[in-house]
């Protein structure tokens, strides 16, 4: 399995708290991605990563912001969690842009009350 | 947006049967992929195939692509048990990113 770690796995915060969810690998990849996963939506992307300090947006980028001042670690921010951000969180890394086979975390269940 | 669509949204068979799932997308592509998540975990790569290729065989999976009609699908043959998951398509046009569909989630009967 490939070496990813989502921390933490389950929180619980309440709506306008900033929330933190960290992403850490040990496979050195250059790629690495947050989804979300919400039924009747699939994964949708929210930020990903092409190497330190260059991040894009994905489809579902509003309210989150990401930094990667490492090669191993990926941080999905939530500055003021929102009820409909109540998801499942998932980090993926890929080493070939062009195949772009994903690993996955474990991910990380939020819940904002 | 999806990209991709996964169709049916759910499915149940007898063990030992083949299960077909279907997958269709909207724009052009590089490649596709399918990912299987068993309940409360991530998603694991099964197989990728790519837009000049028909058919893709890995142990049970049988994967084909028409890139005509914009579809594909994933063959599990003799399925078992623990083949229990949501599968999901995932297209792939060369960039960084990959777009998934919404998922079958499949049910072995044993």
């Amino acid at each position: 399995d490939a070496g990813i770690t989502q921390s933490p796995r389950h929180k619980v915060t309440e709506t306008g708290t900033p929330v933190t969810l960290r992403c850490h690998q040990t496979e050195n990849h250059r790629y690495m991605y947050w989804y979300r996963q919400d039924p009747g939506h699939g994964l949708r992307l929210i930020h990903y990563s092409y190497g330190v300090k260059d991040t894009d947006k994905g489809e579902v980028s509003d309210g989150y912001s990401v930094s990667r001042s490492k090669t191993e670690d990926f941080l999905l921010t939530l500055e003021s969690a929102t009820s409909s951000q109540t998801s499942v969180y998932f980090c993926a890394i890929s080493a070939v842009q062009t195949t772009g086979e994903l690993f996955f975390g474990e991910g990380s269940r939020l819940t904002v009350l | 947006s999806q990209q991709g669509e996964e169709d049916p949204q759910a499915l149940s068979i007898q063990e030992g049967e083949n299960a077909t799932m279907n997958c269709s997308y909207k724009t052009s592509i590089n490649n596709l992929q399918w990912y299987r998540q068993n309940s409360g975990r991530g998603l694991v790569h099964l197989i990728l195939i790519r837009s000049n290729e028909r058919e893709k065989h890995s142990g049970r999976l049988r994967v084909t692509l028409d890139t005509s009609k914009k579809s594909s699908s994933l063959l599990i043959t003799a399925s078992r048990a623990a083949d229990t998951a949501s599968y999901f398509c995932a297209t792939g046009r060369g960039n960084e990113k990959l777009t998934f569909g919404t998922g079958t989630r499949l049910t072995i009967i044993p």
